[in-house]
């Protein structure tokens, strides 16, 4: 079956870098398109960024445009989020998803990883 | 970007009673191809999000059939026939028409 299993959420200080990643399996992730949602502490869900199935092409939310890099690697199953320059509001649990057939569709989710920024 | 409005904020349903959420998109959410990119996600909590509905009306595979969306252009309406306990969470209304794509504020359904 299909898995997403989130990695490298932690505590860190306002203007750090950290790199989130995805683990997927149980599907060919090479045949489809990624993405991570965000949600703020009792907030609700902010999509983030997605990357082409083969990497071709990335688009940000401006929330995180030039701070943050959506990646993959199709050889080892595992998408990415490089996040630099990190400010308190990029607190949250990131989740990554998998699309179906168009962007909108996040058929699947993993159960999320949380990032704290804070001095 | 392309604003989603969700009504209402929350709603308490007596279960066996039917529910109605509505989104309201800030722009037509129909694409040149016909379809219209409108979806509705649930978050129970402590869960991520699932998708319930896709392209407006279509059930995501295991969604029982008390759930239904429709409408069109600019105004949608996820409906749920009969209430269950286990339908509790936070609905949210998501489009994909345009990137970035947005949500609804999201809408929380509790039982009476």
């Amino acid at each position: 079956q299909v898995q997403l299993v989130e990695s490298g959420g932690t505590v860190v200080q306002p203007g750090r870098s950290l790199r989130l990643s995805c683990a997927a399996s149980g599907f060919t992730f090479s045949d489809y398109g990624m993405h991570w949602v965000r949600q703020a502490p009792g907030k609700g869900l902010e999509w983030v960024a997605i990357v082409w199935y083969d990497g071709s092409h990335e688009y940000y939310a401006d929330s995180v445009k030039g701070r943050f890099t959506i990646s993959r690697d199709n050889s080892q199953n595992t998408l990415y989020l490089q996040m630099n320059s990190l400010r308190a509001e990029d607190t949250a649990v990131y989740y990554c998803a998998r699309d179906t057939d168009d962007f909108g569709r996040l058929t699947h989710w993993g159960q999320g990883t949380l990032v704290t920024v804070s001095s | 970007d392309i604003a989603m409005t969700q009504t209402p904020l929350s709603l308490s349903v007596t279960p066996g009673q039917p529910a109605s959420i509505s989104c309201k998109s800030s722009q037509s959410l129909l694409n040149s191809d016909g379809k219209t990119f409108l979806y509705w996600y649930l978050q129970k909590p402590g869960q991520p999000p699932q998708l319930l509905i896709y392209e407006v009306s279509n059930r995501f595979s295991g969604v029982p059939e008390r759930f239904s969306g429709s409408g069109s252009g600019t105004e949608f309406t996820l409906k749920i026939s009969r209430v269950e306990a286990e339908d509790v969470g936070i609905y949210y209304c998501m489009q994909s028409r345009q990137l970035p794509g947005t949500f609804g504020q999201g809408t929380k359904v509790e039982i009476k």
